[in-house]
């Protein structure tokens, strides 16, 4: 079964921590997305990229980095988290073209 | 720019009721339409898509019609069960530009009751 994993179910992180997600697809999928979910906004997208080193800025990208070293794998970067990034965040990943996402389960985070 | 409303939830019904939860857009070109679910706790999967006019999605006993005439994708499902609980996301993949980044819906809570 085709799968988007992502590390961590549940993360509790400090004000100011460097804080690391990290998601892996295994259906060799060229484009990989990173978006936050929050009550009452929906889906917000922070960044994606369409191949291994490409990364492009989505709507919300501030306090926000990203990695794609191998095609498999797509991390998300909290340089310095703060509270207003809890959240629950979703990756998802695509083959190019007009198909549907696959999305990891999500990782609620929680900036204390 | 492109947009998807849906109606808000929640929607809450008995089991074997029908169900509809309504979603319209905007688009500047000739998007193509998907419903995805959200089960508690969970992330969102794929449910059904449609790329073209009058074509239908189905899944599950779900299903949507793509209505270029009213730019409408219906969600529909004859008889709902429990298990159907969820948050239900209509988007649309626009191929202008040739970037095909979704537009989701803000997302419809369903509720189930026994």
């Amino acid at each position: 079964d085709v799968k988007v994993t992502q590390s961590s179910r549940y993360l509790v992180k400090r004000t100011g921590e460097k804080v690391f997600l990290e998601c892996v697809q295994d259906m060799d999928h060229e484009n990989m997305f990173w978006y936050r979910q929050d009550p009452g906004l929906g889906l917000r997208l922070i960044y994606f990229s369409y191949d291994v080193k490409m990364k492009e800025k989505g709507d919300i990208p501030e306090g926000y980095s990203v990695s794609r070293e191998k095609k498999e794998r797509f991390s998300l970067i909290l340089e310095s988290a703060s509270t207003n990034q809890t959240s629950m965040y979703l990756c998802a990943s695509r083959k190019t073209g007009v198909y549907g996402y696959t999305f990891g389960s999500g990782t609620r985070l929680t900036v204390v | 720019g492109d947009s998807v409303t849906q109606m808000e939830g929640p929607v809450t019904l008995s089991e074997e009721a029908f169900l509809t939860i309504n979603c319209t857009y905007t688009a500047t070109g000739y998007p193509s339409l998907f419903w995805y679910v959200q089960y508690p706790g969970e992330g969102l999967q794929l449910l059904l898509k449609a790329t073209k006019a009058d074509d239908k999605g189905s899944n599950k006993g779900f299903e949507a019609t793509y209505r270029k005439e009213t730019t409408s994708f219906h969600l529909e499902k004859g008889s709902v069960q429990v298990s159907d609980s969820a948050v239900y996301f209509c988007a649309l993949s626009d191929p202008t530009g040739g970037s095909y980044i979704p537009t989701f819906g803000r997302g419809t809570s369903l509720i189930v009751h026994p």
